[in-house]
């Protein structure tokens, strides 16, 4: 079954450090790729998505992900966190030809200190 | 402004009782999502439904039902059947259901029972 892995479960930063938070996906076909991130008491938002094209993909607030197929990877990278960058962070994986359902990792807790 | 309204925002229930969460959606989005949040778990589908009069069980369907009478509505019942109902439930809907579609999600309810 297709299933997406989260490496860690909790990350602690001190403010100005460098963050990549690991994904790794099981499935062979043609995927769509997610990061959604969940800030204190707030909904579930989207950070980036990867469809096609460049495998570097860049979302909101300075976060990036890179699509590297043959490690069935999408890793999430930001060069310097901030306090407020604290939040449980989602790798999903959408598998092309089965709709729109999405299929979530177990979650990263990030927790920034300032 | 377009979004996604769950309600309730907190429910408590005893055990043995059935219990309806709302979900209501502005954007006229065709399909709408069901996940079930718990922690080290990430999200899990609960039901979908690509368009009104129509549903499918997601990973997790037992113990749950749900309805889509009309476009903008799908709520989820959490029945007696369920044996470990406590969780945070979270709705989303998407423009269409192909594999290139992102979701948007609801701020979520949260279910305890006594």
């Amino acid at each position: 079954a297709q299933s997406v892995s989260q490496h860690n479960h909790h990350v602690i930063l001190s403010e100005a450090a460098s963050l990549e938070l690991g994904c790794n996906y099981s499935y062979g076909g043609t995927v769509n790729l997610f990061w959604y991130v969940q800030y204190p008491g707030q909904h579930l938002q989207l950070l980036l998505k990867y469809f096609s094209g460049d495998p570097l993909v860049k979302g909101i607030k300075g976060f990036e992900a890179e699509f590297i197929k043959s490690k069935f990877s999408f890793n999430l990278r930001k060069p310097s966190v901030q306090w407020s960058d604290t939040a449980e962070y989602f790798c999903a994986l959408m598998i092309y030809n089965q709709g729109g359902k999405l299929i979530f990792g177990q979650g990263t807790e990030l927790s920034v200190k300032p | 402004d377009g979004g996604i309204t769950q309600s309730p925002k907190y429910l408590f229930r005893k055990e043995g009782q059935n219990v309806t969460l709302s979900c209501e959606q502005n954007l006229n989005h065709d399909a709408m999502y069901w996940y079930r949040q718990d922690p080290g778990q990430g999200l899990r589908l609960i039901y979908y439904s690509q368009i009104v009069n129509d549903f499918q069980k997601g990973d997790i369907a037992e113990g749950y039902s749900v309805s889509r009478e009309k476009k903008e509505s799908f709520p989820l019942t959490v029945t007696s059947a369920q044996k470990n109902p406590t969780a945070f439930y979270l709705c989303a809907s998407s423009l269409g259901f192909s594999g290139a579609n992102v979701l948007t999600f609801g701020a979520g309810s949260r279910l305890t029972v006594l």
